[in-house]
């Protein structure tokens, strides 16, 4: 099936730092979506994302949905202690009524 | 309650035993989907339905595995003779419809097949 390659797969930051992350696919997607999971939860809804080229902020989260529709980013600026979580990207593949693909994920530790 | 419920949170079983995991969407979604997540890995799509069909189970890994969803709103998913390798989080989510509508996840069903 289809994969979305996510990197890094972890990362260590200090407080305040900013962070980037992103997601790339082989295939062309539909819909980009940034999730975040905390422990014993189901993911949450960080950004979603319609269309090539769009850059979309949510408080000091911003990700992109890449021109060539098979990579999108996440950025997190000024980093606090509750960042930190495993971040996820999904897609949409073009086909439509296909689910969701996921990433294996961004380990995100914030050092105080 | 607004969110995706699932129950129970948590389940262990006996290897060959049989289990249901429900799921209860958020009211309103046409569209409910089940996913299964193993220890640091990404969701994995196993079914989904649009209304009370299964529009797409291509994702079940074998006939054990089963879902229904009588009545278009709660879903149960049901696993037969169950194996030590059927251990992970299952994680029902929700959405409007089923195209450019985002999921809203609940907090996983944590199976454990002793």
């Amino acid at each position: 099936g289809q994969q979305l390659n996510q990197s890094p797969q972890s990362m260590f930051i200090q407080e305040g730092e900013d962070v980037s992350m992103n997601c790339t696919s082989s295939s062309i997607f539909n819909t980009w979506l940034w999730y975040k999971q905390d422990p014993g939860e189901g993911p949450v809804l960080l950004i979603a994302l319609y269309k090539a080229g769009e850059l979309t902020s949510n408080g000091r989260l911003t990700a992109q949905f890449g021109i060539t529709r098979k990579d999108s980013f996440l950025n997190i600026s000024a980093s606090i202690p509750s960042d930190v979580g495993i971040y996820f990207c999904a897609g949409q593949p073009i086909s439509g009524n296909t689910p969701l693909v996921f990433g294996k994920g961004t380990r995100l530790s914030v050092i105080a | 309650g607004a969110g995706v419920s699932q129950t129970p949170s948590n389940k262990v079983t006996e290897k060959g035993k049989y289990v249901e995991l429900r799921c209860d969407p958020i009211s309103g979604h046409t569209a409910l989907y089940w996913y299964r997540q193993s220890l640091g890995q990404g969701p994995e799509f196993l079914i989904y339905f649009q209304g009370t069909g299964a529009a797409d189970d291509s994702g079940l890994p074998n006939d054990r595995f089963f879902a229904v969803r009588p009545e278009g709103s709660v879903s149960t998913l049901k696993i037969q003779r169950t194996e030590r390798g059927d251990s992970a989080v299952y994680l029902c989510a929700s959405s409007l419809m089923a195209v450019n509508s985002p999921l809203h996840f609940g907090n996983g069903t944590r199976l454990t097949v002793t």
